[in-house]
C-alpha cells in the first residue's frame, strides 16, 4: 500500500515564526501536492512538484513556499507564519500512470497564536 | 477552468436508509471525476472514480456513482446507510494532462443516526 506520512498532526507555532511541514511518501510517485483544508472551502492547492527540484504554484501560493530535494520528500515552509495561516494541511502523491489518483496523508492541524 | 458544486454541505440520514450526496462539475474537457472520505482526524480517501468506460461506477464500502454527461452531475449513492459511514465526502475533478492536479468541491458531512 501507498504511504504517505507527514511530520507532525498537530503543531502549534507563533506569528512570525518560520514553520516547516514535511511529507514524505514511499511509492517513488512523481507528483506531490500540499493543500489546505478549511471548513466549508473544502481542499485548495497551495504547490504541487512534478519532479525533483521542480515546483508549481497552485491555488494559494501567497504565504508559503516548497522544498523537493528529493523524490520522495516534499516540504512546505511558511516563511512568517500569521493567523490566517491556522488551518489543516494536507500532502498528497500521484504517479501519472495511476490515473490520477492521490494518495493523502494523515494530514498536520496547523495553530498559529 | 474546470469546478465542482457539492449541494448540500450537511446532510442527515436515518441508519438503513438511502445515502444521496449530489455533485456537479464544470469542465470544457472530458473530465476525470471522484469522489473521497474523509473519516475525523484522517487524511483523504479514495471512494471510486470514474476516467472513461461504463458510467456506473462502483466503490468501496458499498458505494457507487453514477456520471451522466447531460446533467454534468456525479452523485454519490449507496443503497442502505451505515452508522460507519458518518464522515466527510469530497467530489473532485480533473482532466487528462495537467500533472493531476485535482479541483474539489467544498464537502458534504454525512451525519448517521440510529
Amino acid at each position: 500500500d501507498v504511504k504517505v506520512t507527514q511530520s507532525s498532526r498537530y503543531l502549534v507555532k507563533r506569528t512570525g515564526e518560520k514553520v516547516f511541514l514535511e511529507c514524505v511518501q514511499d511509492m517513488d510517485h512523481e507528483n506531490m501536492f500540499w493543500y489546505r483544508q478549511d471548513p466549508g472551502l473544502g481542499l485548495r492547492l497551495i504547490y504541487f512538484s512534478y519532479d525533483v527540484k521542480m515546483k508549481e504554484k497552485g491555488d494559494i501560493p501567497e504565504g508559503y513556499s516548497v522544498s523537493r530535494e528529493k523524490k520522495e520528500r516534499f516540504s512546505l515552509i511558511l516563511e512568517s507564519a500569521s493567523t490566517n495561516q491556522t488551518s489543516m494541511y494536507l500532502c498528497a502523491s500521484s504517479s501519472p500512470g495511476q490515473v490520477y489518483e492521490q494518495y493523502f496523508g494523515p494530514g498536520t492541524r496547523l495553530t498559529v497564536t | 477552468a474546470q469546478s465542482v458544486t457539492q449541494l448540500g454541505s450537511h446532510v442527515s440520514v436515518s441508519e438503513g436508509a438511502l445515502v444521496l450526496l449530489r455533485c456537479n462539475y464544470s469542465s470544457s474537457v472530458p473530465p476525470y471525476l471522484f469522489w473521497y472520505v474523509q473519516y475525523p482526524n484522517q487524511g483523504l480517501q479514495l471512494l471510486l472514480k470514474y476516467t472513461t468506460g461504463a458510467t456506473l461506477v462502483k466503490g468501496i464500502n458499498g458505494f457507487e456513482a453514477e456520471f451522466k454527461k447531460s446533467e454534468t452531475s456525479f452523485h454519490l449513492t449507496k443503497p442502505s446507510a451505515h452508522m460507519s459511514d458518518a464522515a466527510e465526502y469530497f467530489c473532485a475533478v480533473t482532466h487528462s494532462g495537467g500533472y493531476n492536479k485535482l479541483i474539489f468541491g467544498a464537502g458534504t458531512r454525512l451525519a448517521v443516526h440510529p
